[in-house]
């Protein structure tokens, strides 16, 4: 059975720390890795990860997947407020449908 | 582009009624759409999978009966949550799949909140 789990569950960290999500994974016939934020509404697609140890970056926000050990990370330096949401990762399974993770609640404290 | 909507945005009645979401697909045609139940501080749970002119395909443990599903056209997917009760009450997100410079992406709505009393 396809899934993914990510850790950790919840994390709380003050504004200017750097924090590391962490999405672990298991699919048949790997396709791609997406990472989203969601905050009060829908998700927001951040990163599409499909190469391995090929990071990609948007702003303080980074992210890479490692294709051999089955995981990717998401990087967030000099977090803000702003940054505090919930972090999902999700593979697409089967035909299109996405297996999201169990996402990671960050809160950023000022 | 790819922008998907919802409607309503928030709902609330009473149990024993039905309730129905609208999701479209605004710019784009969108031949499978999603539909999820998301529960407070939780993931994305994925109900099932809305084909256009087909019949949905729900996930283990989704009542069929109790969530209908129809994907009438190639921009917009509803769900109904017949004699609705509190337990149903929940935040729903569509998505539309849509071909992205990677493949297939899914693109979601903002949101449903029903709230069953």
């Amino acid at each position: 059975e396809d899934k993914v789990v990510q850790s950790p569950l919840s994390l709380v960290v003050h504004e200017g720390d750097t924090v590391t999500l962490n999405c672990s994974y298991e699919v048949t016939n790997f396709r791609s890795l997406l990472w989203y934020k969601q905050e009060k509404k829908a998700p927001t697609f951040l990163f599409m990860l499909t190469s391995s140890g090929i990071e990609k970056k948007s702003g303080r926000l980074s992210s890479i997947l490692d294709k051999k050990e089955l995981f990717s990370i998401l990087n967030i330096t000099a977090t803000q407020t702003g940054d505090s949401a919930i972090y999902l990762c999700a593979v697409p399974s089967g035909t299109y449908k996405y297996i999201f993770g169990t996402g990671t609640r960050l809160k950023v404290l000022a | 582009g790819a922008v998907v909507s919802q409607h309503p945005s928030r709902v609330i009645c009473k149990s024993g009624t039905s309730v129905k979401i609208e999701c479209r697909s605004l710019d784009f045609q969108a031949t499978t759409m999603f539909w999820y139940r998301q529960f407070p501080k939780k993931s994305l749970m994925l109900m099932a999978t809305s084909n256009e002119g087909s019949k949905a395909t729900y996930e283990q443990g989704v009542e069929k009966d109790k969530f209908l599903i129809n994907h009438a056209s190639l921009t917009l997917s509803t769900l109904t949550v017949t004699s609705a009760h509190p337990e149903d009450s929940s935040f729903y997100i569509c998505s539309a799949l849509h071909g992205g410079p990677i493949g297939n992406e899914q693109f979601f709505g903002p949101g449903t909140r029903l709230t069953v009393l």
